[in-house]
């Protein structure tokens, strides 16, 4: 596709449920990076992938996050029994090289928690 | 570990004039990129410009230009002839080059542009 993208873009759930945040990245792009931004701070950093394999999951606040990227190419992003602070905004980006690479970050899924 | 300040939470131009927007970023590594990002109220997020550290010149992008003083670990942001379409958030971000991908991004500054 012509840019990232990431789907839903909104999400509403109660609190408990499981949910699952897909993002396709550029085609061709080797790596992808997860991103969780609260309103009005800047994004903070999840965890990337280089291909199919998870390179750095430092930033998963808790064993209640995951996220695979099992063909190297669309990755979810899954949050078990959500709680009312998981509400943000979960940002998806890709790059096409290494650490020098530009990342080209997606539209977002807006994640609300009740 | 690695941190990125801004400390102007929010910022006021004058369309058609200057503004300059501070980050301060605390490392032990010597090579590493710098990046200004643009959120406008759609919340996308643009890259603005970047800067490698090994590079000494400043990087520049058409009105906007960076002053990088690396021992000051210092890496402002110049926009000149303010526009209005520049009205919108923007995140300093560190990122190293010696390994790993993570990024780490300052807080915001908001800027607004007065007509």
């Amino acid at each position: 596709g012509a840019g990232v993208s990431q789907s839903p873009r909104y999400k509403v759930t109660k609190r408990g449920q499981d949910v699952a945040l897909r993002c396709d990245p550029i085609s061709g792009h080797v790596s992808l990076y997860w991103y969780r931004q609260a309103l009005g701070q800047g994004p903070e950093f999840l965890t990337y992938f280089n291909y199919e394999a998870q390179q750095d999951k430092s930033g998963l606040p808790n064993d209640r996050f995951s996220a695979e990227r099992p063909e190297g190419s669309i990755s979810t992003l899954t949050i078990q029994r959500t709680e009312q602070r998981d509400s943000a905004m979960y940002r998806c980006a890709s790059s096409s090289t290494g650490t020098s690479g530009e990342q080209y970050f997606g539209p977002g899924t807006r994640l609300t928690v009740t | 570990a690695q941190t990125v300040t801004q400390s102007q939470p929010e910022m006021s131009v004058q369309e058609a004039e200057t503004v300059t927007l501070s980050c301060t970023y605390d490392t032990s590594e010597s090579d590493y990129y710098l990046f200004w990002y643009k959120q406008p109220p759609s919340r996308q997020m643009i890259l603005v410009i970047r800067q490698e550290a090994y590079k000494q010149q400043n990087a520049t992008e058409n009105r906007f230009s960076v002053n990088f003083q690396k021992a000051a670990k210092s890496f402002s942001l110049k926009i000149s002839d303010s526009q209005l379409g520049d009205a919108a958030m923007y995140f300093c971000a560190y990122r190293s080059a010696l390994g790993g991908f993570k990024t780490i991004f300052g807080a915001g500054t908001r800027l607004f542009v007065k007509a």
